[in-house]
């Protein structure tokens, strides 16, 4: 099962971008990379996800790298409200592929 | 708001009790999950039911049950329950199978076992 590392914590300049790594080195070759996003304790939410191109949404960009192994979550222009644990998730289990959360990056904003 | 709705947002109840949560998919989504996310554990994946099917089981103990219903809103029942079960429940809601479907989460019910 391919598992994702992510800096337990980020800060980020309001208006700045925001740029959220994950590793992701034993991912197979038909292993997607989704980001959600959870705001304090809300429900979380879906931002983008890709295989092997780059990606972009009206929330963010994907960067994949070449080999697979790493990604990128960009935020172009991080608000106080894009404060929130940003989850990559690599790893699905079960028949039907459900999504295995882990620790995420804690990404606060500030002015 | 992601259109799934989950009632009640807090439920407070005693050790040893039985409780049910109650999710509402949003319109058109035949599938919905259940996550449990304490302080220690995480968000972890309970259990999937598409279209009235269960279709996946996850961390979820035997204490836990889940159905759908023919009307696609779900319910979460937890009995016996126990101190360690305190935590937020959430439901989602997709349209199909399979994490390329993106999932819509509910605003979770907030669980206290005293």
């Amino acid at each position: 099962d391919a598992k994702t590392t992510q800096p337990p914590s980020m800060d980020c300049a309001e208006g700045r971008a925001a740029n959220l790594p994950c590793n992701h080195s034993t991912i197979s070759g038909n292993e997607y990379v989704y980001w959600y996003r959870q705001i304090h304790s809300q429900g979380p939410q879906y931002i983008i996800h890709g295989l092997k191109n780059n990606e972009t949404n009206e929330m963010a960009s994907l960067i994949i790298t070449e080999d697979r192994k790493s990604s990128t979550l960009i935020l172009p222009h991080a608000t106080l409200r894009d404060t929130a644990v940003y989850y990559c998730i690599v790893r699905v289990g079960g028949s039907q592929g459900n999504l295995i959360f882990g620790k995420g990056t804690k990404l606060s904003v500030k002015p | 708001d992601s259109g799934v709705t989950q009632t009640p947002k807090h439920l407070i109840t005693a050790t040893g009790q039985r409780v049910t949560l109650r999710c509402s998919p949003r319109s058109g989504d035949l599938s919905v999950y259940w996550y449990q996310q304490s302080l220690d554990q995480g968000l972890q994946f309970l259990i999937q039911y598409y279209n009235g099917e269960e279709r996946a089981k996850g961390n979820i103990l035997e204490r836990f049950s889940a159905q759908q219903f023919p009307d696609l809103h779900s319910e979460l029942n937890l009995s016996s329950l126990e101190l360690g079960d305190s935590a937020l429940y959430f439901c989602a809601s997709s349209v199909g199978q399979g994490p390329l479907y993106e999932q819509y989460f509910g605003p979770g019910t907030r669980l206290t076992v005293t």
